[in-house]
């Protein structure tokens, strides 16, 4: 099993332009989570999924998108990128009861100039 | 929401002595605490976890234990070694949330030979 994966691993922006930071996961676990890490400030929930077609807020959403068409994938979209948004992003998916582990992803580096 | 609180933001110790790391929560249902592992350009890594029906849970050389009453609980890790040189965080989750994990602000550990 590859576990969590994200794509891609560094990603440089401008002020305005948009991306999807793609996560992919083969446990065929039924919740996934996004977080952003910003120095000093441990990890922040942004979105997460509790399965194929279920969305919801996190503590920090706003200039975030997610969908959850498949089981397998949660791709995280930025509309129009801000300088706010210079993170590392995680991705993690948790299988549930009765295992509670949320394994992560390798991050995403993301600078907005 | 829940809060939670880590400290020491950092903690320096000498090879072979131990190291503790504490943690508060704010969220009385909160039921599920988790201690993850980050090293270097690495997602975090679930070392140990405990649920809140459980006072005490040990692996190895790390043991966690909670005080349900004073809402905090602890990360012990004894015989540190250079390779215990890390971020450490701590995380709370409530219920069923299964996808949404709260993170303290996490401690630098540095273990010197």
């Amino acid at each position: 099993n590859a576990g969590v994966t994200q794509t891609p691993k560094f990603q440089v922006l401008k002020t305005g332009q948009s991306m999807t930071l793609q996560c992919a996961q083969d446990m065929n676990h039924e919740y996934m989570s996004w977080y952003r890490q910003d120095p000093g400030m441990g990890l922040r929930l942004i979105h997460y999924s509790v399965g194929a077609g279920i969305t919801d807020q996190g503590e920090v959403p706003n200039g975030y998108n997610v969908s959850r068409s498949t089981t397998e994938d949660f791709p995280l979209r930025l509309l129009s990128a801000a300088p706010s948004q210079t993170s590392v992003y995680f991705c993690a998916s948790c299988g549930g009861a009765p295992y509670n582990e949320q394994f992560f992803g390798p991050g995403t580096r993301l600078t907005v100039l | 929401g829940e809060n939670v609180e880590q400290h020491p933001s950092t903690l320096s110790v000498q090879e072979g002595d131990s190291a503790v790391i504490k943690c508060t929560y704010s969220d009385s249902a909160s039921n599920y605490f988790p201690w993850y592992k980050q090293e270097l350009g690495k997602g975090p890594q679930l070392i140990i976890d405990i649920r809140s029906n459980v006072g005490e849970k040990k692996d190895q050389r790390i043991a966690v234990t909670l005080n349900k009453t004073a809402k905090h609980f602890s990360l012990h890790i004894t015989e540190t070694q250079p390779e215990d040189s890390a971020v450490y965080f701590c995380a709370a989750r409530t219920g069923t949330s299964y996808g949404k994990l709260t993170f303290g602000q996490g401690t630098i550990l540095t273990v010197h030979p």
